[in-house]
């Protein structure tokens, strides 16, 4: 059974850069097709998509977020992770990791999610 | 402002219809992007409730339904139960600005 889990600090300081990790159990993240993925909830709020990055390393990321947004991977420890640079306050969400099962990101839907990790940015 | 327009909240009671919609453009739904659907129960994960328009996972119940059509699309629950109360998110992909994933901004449902 494929599951995720966020793991990172819960607090970051302002101007700081924001990094969570995902670990990936019941599959590779070298698997083809897959999409592997972060989506972020600020406290009582919608969801935002902030970027997925293909089994083959290939990033995407949402537009609003691209300047400051890396996604990479570590497939010896079969995880992927989250850098956000320049952290402000509006970065405090709940960040979930979420996989996308498809060949193409653009059919995709998010299935399985990780539980979410809450990281606040704050002095 | 979200890419896609849902309703903040909508309310029924128990045994009724709801529906809620997802409002997009021409770059999104209205350019033939599948429209997915989100169950947010408070406190907990999003959870996956439809997708590519019309389908439902296993294990979701048949009271759940929904479609699409031309630039927007609907999540319809029927008979309603108190468990169905939570936050409902749609889901596409918007082809502008070398393209990306849009979620609608949520519809909170109250089960009266």
């Amino acid at each position: 059974q494929l599951q995720l889990q966020e793991s990172g600090p819960g607090l970051v300081k302002p101007s700081e850069t924001l990094s969570l990790t995902c670990t990936v159990s019941g599959a590779s993240i070298s698997s083809s097709g897959y999409y592997w993925g972060w989506i972020r909830q600020p406290p009582g709020k919608g969801l935002e998509w902030i970027g997925s990055m293909y089994y083959s390393g290939g990033t995407h990321y949402n537009p609003s977020l691209k300047s400051r947004v890396t996604i990479s991977e570590d497939t010896s420890k079969n995880q992927f992770s989250l850098k956000l640079s320049s952290a402000t306050a509006t970065d405090t969400a709940v960040y979930y990791c979420a996989i996308i099962k498809r060949w193409l990101l653009a059919e995709g839907w998010f299935d399985p999610w990780g539980q979410g990790t809450l990281v606040t940015v704050s002095s | 402002q979200s890419v896609l327009t849902q309703p903040p909240s909508v309310s029924g009671a128990p045994g009724q219809r709801v529906t809620i919609s997802c409002t997009g453009s021409s770059s999104n739904i209205g350019a033939g992007f599948d429209v997915h659907w989100y169950q947010q129960l408070p406190g907990t994960t999003p959870k996956l409730l439809m997708y590519g328009n019309i389908n439902r996972p296993s294990g979701v119940p048949d009271r759940f339904s929904a479609s699409k059509s031309g630039t927007s699309a609907s999540l319809a629950i029927t008979g309603l139960q108190a468990e169905d109360e939570a936050d409902y998110y749609c889901q596409s992909y918007d082809s502008s600005l070398s393209g990306y994933v849009v979620f609608g901004g949520g519809t909170k449902l109250t089960v009266l």
